[in-house]
């Protein structure tokens, strides 16, 4: 399995700013993709991050307000912009395996947003 | 629209009991059910089922996948403090959708 690792681990951040997550992983993968996970609640995919091309965004998130961006095959970045306390979740990236089978995931990132 | 329900959504046991969590979907795109353990922030994988009626096994953990019935199920036994946690499973291929999750609270 690919050791994937998140910057930063949790953060404070004021309404109306912006926050951007790293995400690093150690080998080369073909799909990553963003999950938040808001208190209480389970995992949803925000998007799918597609190296040298735009993310695919499922139903309810939008490019202007979680840009993403994957430069290379190991590593994306997530912004969640203009935040609100609404955005308040864990925020987790995940890699599949070669065959697509399995994910594993990141430590995750818990954002407070007061 | 994908669904994935998880039955019950809450179960506190004793250390010792033996718990069945249960799975069942409806999916578009289906090649695998993954299980995961979610203590704190990052889910854990637990297995991956691809093939009706074959148990996979790990220690105390054991999940069997029935395509028939869109459904799996995760049992553990001999339960320990330590898999008190959250239970989800995802169905899918490449993109997986999460079920509810089981939290389970195993008391001494």
């Amino acid at each position: 399995s690919a050791v994937i690792s998140q910057k930063p681990s949790r953060d404070i951040c004021q309404r109306g700013t912006s926050l951007t997550i790293q995400c690093q992983v150690d080998s080369q993968v073909t799909m990553m993709f963003w999950y938040r996970q808001q208190p209480g609640q389970s995992l949803t995919l925000i998007a799918t991050a597609n190296q040298g091309s735009e993310a695919t965004y499922e139903s309810g998130f939008v490019i202007d307000k979680f840009p993403i961006s994957r430069p290379n095959l190991t590593f994306s970045t997530l912004t969640v912009s203009n935040m609100s306390p609404e955005d308040s979740s864990i925020y987790l990236c995940s890699v599949d395996t070669v065959n697509g089978d399995t994910q594993y995931f990141g430590p995750g990132t818990r954002l407070t947003v007061l | 629209e994908d669904k994935v329900v998880q039955s019950p959504l809450s179960l506190v046991v004793h250390e010792g009991d033996t718990v069945t969590l249960n799975c069942s979907y409806e999916v578009t795109n289906f090649r695998s059910l993954l299980w995961y353990k979610q203590e704190k922030k990052a889910p854990t994988f637990l297995f991956m089922l691809t093939s009706s009626g074959i148990e996979k096994k790990s220690g105390r953990l054991s999940s069997i996948l029935d395509k028939k019935e869109l459904s799996s199920i995760l049992n553990i036994t001999a339960t320990q403090t330590g898999d008190s946690a959250i239970y989800l499973c995802a169905p899918g291929y490449q993109k997986v959708t999460f079920g509810t999750g089981t939290k389970l609270q195993v008391i001494p």
